[in-house]
């Protein structure tokens, strides 16, 4: 299986603040790599796949990048409704696999 | 627009056999390209991949849960089946099915979800 390791496990951030979040994965995966945000009691909700590609609707404060094996996720100017749960996801092979979740905490 | 929702027991005894239906609208899973996932997701912990189904009925499942898990579909009633076997406590938690797609070629991660549904294994 392809292990996903996402860093930091939970983060804390101001209103306004830029912060990224990395996910690794124990082999390459091209740019299969799905970004989800999960709120409390909420189903995940698709940020981005390919790595880089917006989903549609999601505002372009988030931002994808990476291949390979190095990812991140940045989310700039931080709002009240952006503090949740993300999870990196790879979709290069079975077993899909997610990350640990990095928990987004108000400050 | 594309909608999903699990159905099924919110308690199942240890050992019995869990039945979840994923009922969805917008797609169909006959449409070439098209694939219906299930997720799980025990109490404050992280998102597990279970199973896909394909539009050409192409299976796939997790290794970890082994030959516990059988997955289906039903055309004519838009809807997707995920049975898990000899279940045990550990299995606990919420389980979400989720649509993905392929176009241009590219496959899509799993977008959008069920709302989810909460199942607690236990005596």
């Amino acid at each position: 299986d392809i292990r996903m390791t996402q860093s930091p496990p939970s983060l804390s951030a101001s209103v306004g603040d830029r912060v990224t979040i990395t996910c690794r994965a124990s082999q390459a995966i091209s740019n299969d790599l799905a970004w989800f945000q999960q709120k409390p009691g909420k189903a995940p909700q698709s940020l981005i796949y390919g790595a880089s590609t917006l989903q549609s609707g999601v505002p372009s404060k988030f931002r994808g990048s990476g291949s390979g094996t190095d990812f991140t996720l940045t989310i700039t100017s931080l709002q009240p409704e952006d503090f949740a749960t993300y999870y990196c996801q790879q979709y290069n092979d079975y077993p899909y696999t997610f990350g640990q979740g990095t928990k987004l905490e108000i400050k | 627009q594309i909608t999903l929702k699990e159905s099924g027991p919110t308690l199942v005894k240890p050992t019995q056999t869990l039945t979840l239906t994923c009922t969805f609208s917008g797609f169909s899973l006959t449409t070439t390209g098209v694939g219906v996932g299930w997720i799980r997701q025990p109490p404050g912990e992280a998102l597990e991949w279970l199973a896909l189904i394909y539009w050409n009925d192409q299976k796939r499942f997790s290794p970890s849960l082994g030959s516990r898990l059988t997955i289906t579909k039903d055309t004519s009633k838009n809807q997707v089946v995920l049975t898990m076997t000899n279940v045990d406590p550990v299995d606990t938690g919420t389980y979400y099915c989720a649509y993905r797609f392929r176009a241009a070629g590219i496959w899509r991660s799993f977008d959008p979800w069920g709302p989810g549904t909460l199942v607690t294994v236990s005596s």
